[in-house]
């Protein structure tokens, strides 16, 4: 069974800052996504990012990017330009390509401090 | 953006009695799931759903918990007999084909008395 983990229960960044979110996960198969989700205190899962496996370029969407590295199976999230508005819980998610679910980390709360 | 919606957003209700969640996915999206999530833990997959009938679910997903697409737009879960560890956020999400992400709804808190 796959498994995600996720080292750093919380974490701490100033205002304009750059913050990295790690994730490591567990699979024996080769076709497989991840994703990043946050989860504010309003508690809904707001889609962050996507990494497709195969894809050996790391996904960008605007001030938030990924290191994907497949064989050591990392995948952290690196958030440029801190706002308050990323203060939140952030999941890291793991699909199979031949499956149907989310495996999900525990999760990281991120403070971003003004 | 079209939103996955959850009805209601708070749910409280005796230990023992049925409760039903509700989610209206995304009108064009075809897969639909359900995950719990106990506070302070983390997200845990409990079923999916394509073509009107139940494609995976999870051990936690036993007999008392069933799920329905009664028409072409509601999504529900339904606890039978529900028990003080039931108590949990509830979300739904659904997605379009196999290889679109996962949306999810706001969450229904179940809290059982």
């Amino acid at each position: 069974a796959q498994t995600v983990t996720q080292s750093q229960p919380e974490m701490s960044v100033q205002e304009a800052e750059t913050v990295t979110l790690s994730c490591t996960y567990d699979t024996s198969e080769s076709d497989y996504y991840l994703f990043w989700y946050k989860q504010p205190p309003s508690r809904q899962m707001i889609l962050v990012i996507r990494q497709e496996a195969y894809k050996q370029q790391n996904a960008t969407e605007n001030r938030f990017s990924v290191n994907f590295q497949k064989a050591a199976k990392s995948f952290s999230l690196k958030i440029s330009d801190s706002q308050l508005g990323d203060a939140a819980m952030y999941f890291c998610a793991y699909m199979s390509g031949y499956g149907n679910k989310l495996v999900f980390g525990a999760g990281t709360i991120l403070r971003v401090k003004s | 953006e079209p939103e996955v919606t959850q009805t209601p957003s708070h749910q409280v209700t005796q230990m023992g009695q049925e409760v039903i969640l509700r989610c209206v996915p995304i009108s064009n999206h075809l897969y639909f799931y359900w995950y719990r999530q106990i506070l302070g833990q983390k997200v845990e997959f409990l079923v999916s759903f394509y073509n009107n009938e139940i494609s995976e679910k999870s051990e936690i997903f036993d007999d008392q918990f069933s799920v329905e697409r009664p028409d072409g737009s509601n999504f529900t879960l339904k606890i039978r007999s529900t028990k003080l560890e039931d108590s949990a956020m509830y979300f739904c999400a659904s997605r379009q084909g196999l290889n679109q992400p996962q949306h999810f709804g706001d969450g229904t808190r179940l809290s059982i008395l």
